[in-house]
C-alpha cells in the first residue's frame, strides 16, 4: 500500500528567505508525484507534478521539486518565499495506472515578515 | 472550474446528505475526497463514465452517482459524528485522473 510523509507539520520561515518542505513516500511500483496547494477555505491547486523524464519539476510561481527514486523523495523547495505562499502544502503520490491520490498529512508554511 | 454546493451543512447523526459536484465541461472522470480537519484529504471513489471504477477504504454508506451533463453527487447515510470533515469533488478529462485532476472549494460538512 501507498503512504506519504511529510515530516513537518509546520515551517515558518522569514519572508525572501528559502524553503523546503519534504515528502517521502512509499510505494512498489513506478508512480506519479504530486504537490498541491490549499488556501484558508479553498479547495487544492496543483502546484506541480512528476509524471515521467526529468526529474526536477517547477512550477510558473517558483517552486520546484526534485524526484529522488533512490530515496523516494519529493521535496518542494523556493529560493525566496513571499508573504503570499503561507498556505498549506500537501505532497500525494499515485501508483501509475491507479485510481485515487494518496495524501500527505500536510505542511503549513508559515512566512513571517 | 470545478463547483460544489453547498458550501457548508450541518446535519445530526443517523441522517442522510447528498452533496453536489459540478465538473468542467467536457469532463468524464469525477473523483470525490475527505478531509478531516488538519488531516490529508483521503480518496473515497472515482466515477468514470457514469460507473464508479475505483474506491477507497471508506464503507457503503458512502455511495454516488454521476450524470451524464458533467454533474455528480456523493451520499452518505447514517451520519456519524466522525464524518465531520471537508468533502473535495475532482474532475478530469482522463480515465486515469490522476495526471490533471481540478478540484473543487469543497463542502463543509458539520455532524452533531
Amino acid at each position: 500500500a501507498q503512504s506519504v510523509t511529510q515530516l513537518d507539520s509546520q515551517v515558518p520561515v522569514f519572508e525572501e528567505a528559502p524553503v523546503e518542505l519534504r515528502c517521502n513516500y512509499s510505494s512498489s511500483v513506478s508512480v506519479y508525484l504530486f504537490w498541491y496547494v490549499q488556501y484558508p477555505n479553498q479547495g487544492l491547486q496543483l502546484l506541480l507534478k512528476y509524471l515521467s523524464g526529468s526529474t526536477l519539476v517547477e512550477s510558473i510561481n517558483g517552486f520546484e521539486a526534485e524526484f529522488n527514486k533512490s530515496q523516494t523523495s519529493f521535496h518542494l523547495r523556493k529560493p525566496s518565499v513571499h508573504i503570499s505562499d503561507t498556505a498549506e502544502y500537501f505532497c500525494a503520490v499515485s501508483d501509475v495506472g491507479a485510481d485515487g491520490l494518496t495524501f500527505g498529512k500536510g505542511t503549513h508554511l508559515i512566512i513571517q515578515p | 472550474g470545478v463547483t460544489q454546493s453547498p458550501t457548508h451543512l450541518i446535519k445530526t447523526r443517523g441522517q442522510q446528505v447528498t452533496l453536489r459536484c459540478s465538473s468542467q465541461s467536457g469532463h468524464n472522470t469525477v473523483s470525490w475526497y475527505q478531509q478531516a480537519l488538519g488531516q490529508g484529504p483521503q480518496f473515497i471513489f472515482q466515477y468514470y463514465r457514469e460507473e464508479e471504477n475505483g474506491r477507497g477504504n471508506f464503507p457503503p454508506r458512502f455511495s454516488g452517482l454521476q450524470f451524464p451533463n458533467d454533474s455528480s453527487e456523493l451520499n452518505v447515510n447514517a451520519l456519524e459524528l466522525d464524518d465531520s470533515a471537508l468533502y473535495l469533488c475532482a474532475s478530469s478529462k482522463d480515465r486515469i485522473m490522476n495526471t490533471e485532476a481540478f478540484f473543487g472549494q469543497g463542502t463543509r460538512l458539520t455532524v452533531v
